[in-house]
């Protein structure tokens, strides 16, 4: 079965600061991933997706992502944080026979930048 | 486009007591879910359908059932409601079932008490 663990369920960074969320998953064949950002009380919304492409995916609001097989690890990095990127960041992971057509979700880690 | 629409946004309901969550999308997308989001849990698949007609169970079935009579329609439904149904709901889409992003709908809120 496929999973993803995310490290750390809280970040705490200061504004400016580079951000770096890990997430690890875990498949045994060749997965599609993604991060999703949830704001306060709102649904997810999707950053950016590896669908074997590139290894290294641009996202929106300068986020992005690189794939590393030998690692099974896909980090979510920002150079500079913005106040506006207080969310809850999600890693997700899809593809092959039982993963078909479904994501799995990690357990999520809440990002707070600090003024 | 309203994109995935959710209704009711919060609800209390009473142990025992059925409800059906509404779930609606404009997109054409064949692929549709419901996962329920608890504190520190991520987000767990309840059901899922690949299009009219065909439901399938995800992790958590238990105590939900689902119907997909058309396209645009998912509804979730809660036969005798317990606490540890007490979650925040999301239903989603997404036109390619493996490689495209799901769209999410702003999700439910139910409290059984």
């Amino acid at each position: 079965a496929q999973s993803v663990t995310q490290l750390g369920s809280h970040v705490s960074v200061s504004e400016g600061a580079l951000v770096l969320l890990r997430c690890n998953y875990s498949s045994s064949v060749p997965p599609y991933l993604f991060w999703y950002v949830q704001y306060p009380n709102q649904g997810l919304q999707l950053l950016l997706k590896y669908t074997s492409a590139a290894t290294l995916v641009k996202g929106i609001n300068g986020f992005e992502a690189e794939f590393k097989k030998s690692e099974t690890s896909f980090h979510l990095t920002k150079p500079s944080a913005h106040m506006s990127d207080a969310a809850e960041y999600f890693c997700a992971v899809s593809g092959g026979i039982q993963g078909a057509q479904k994501l799995v979700f990690g357990q999520g880690t809440r990002l707070t930048i600090n003024p | 486009n309203a994109g995935v629409t959710q209704t009711p946004k919060f609800r209390i309901l009473k142990i025992g007591q059925s409800m059906t969550l509404q779930c609606t999308q404009d997109m054409n997308h064949n692929y549709m879910y419901w996962y329920r989001q608890d504190p520190g849990m991520g987000l767990k698949l309840i059901y899922y359908s690949v299009g009219a007609g065909i439901t399938d169970k995800g992790e958590v079935p238990n105590g939900y059932n689902v119907s997909r009579s058309t396209t645009e329609d998912f509804p979730l439904r809660l036969e005798l409601a317990a606490p540890s149904q007490t979650s925040v709901y999301f239903c989603a889409s997404t036109l390619d079932g493996e490689q495209g992003g799901y769209t999410f709908g702003s999700g439910t809120r139910l409290t059984v008490v």
